[in-house]
């Protein structure tokens, strides 16, 4: 069946490093894939998306790189901030429509 | 602005009680959603919803139940709680297959005890 693995977490990094979170995916047909990300206390928020392969989704400084050679979808950005300490979640949505979520990942930016 | 509430946002019962979760959007959004978050399980499906009238079943549907009597709401039923349901819920909505990004409520932390 579908689904997503995603890196093991917890992630610290310094303010202004290189940030990147593995994510990997099983599925039939071509899944559309999304980051979501979620804030202390908070629900869900999309992030960042990609529809078909080598589409590039970006929001906030945030990059992924829909590869189906692959079949990855890996979080990315240049120079963390300490306001990007949040839980993040990759997901697809695969057969009948339906959402599979990742395990999650939790970063920790520190001054 | 159109949003998505959850009420209550933490509740304590006990086993074997009835307990439902209220989920209201105001997005006229024809997809609703209920997710279970636990550590180490991500969040897994327990009931959806695309339209009024119409329910499915989900990954983790056992000992849950929803109805859609109109669009704007999906309330999740624990039928006889279970220590096991211990956890936080999130519902979520979606206007239609084709629009993909799913907007989040922002979750009830359930304890049974």
């Amino acid at each position: 069946g579908d689904s997503v693995t995603q890196m093991e977490g917890p992630v610290t990094l310094s303010e202004e490093a290189f940030l990147t979170i593995n994510c990997t995916y099983t599925a039939t047909g071509y899944p559309s894939l999304f980051w979501y990300v979620q804030y202390p206390g908070e629900g869900l928020q999309l992030l960042l998306k990609a529809t078909k392969a080598d589409d590039k989704g970006s929001n906030k400084g945030f990059e992924a790189t829909y590869r189906k050679e692959t079949t990855s979808f890996h979080l990315e950005k240049g120079s963390v901030q300490v306001s990007d300490s949040a839980v993040y979640f990759c997901a697809l949505r695969g057969t009948g429509n339906q959402f599979y979520f990742g395990t999650g990942t939790s970063l920790t930016v520190i001054p | 602005d159109a949003e998505i509430t959850q009420s209550p946002r933490h509740k304590i019962t006990e086993t074997g009680r009835q307990v439902t979760l209220a989920c209201h959007q105001t997005w006229n959004h024809n997809n609703m959603f209920w997710y279970r978050q636990d550590l180490g399980h991500g969040l897994r499906l327990i009931h959806y919803s695309y339209g009024v009238q119409d329910t499915n079943k989900g990954e983790v549907s056992d000992g849950y139940s929803v109805s859609r009597s109109n669009t704007e709401d999906l309330p999740l039923t624990l039928e006889s709680a279970a220590s096991s349901q211990t956890s936080v819920y999130f519902c979520a909505s979606s206007l239609d297959p084709d629009q993909e990004t799913q907007y989040f409520g922002p979750g009830t932390r359930l304890l049974v005890l």
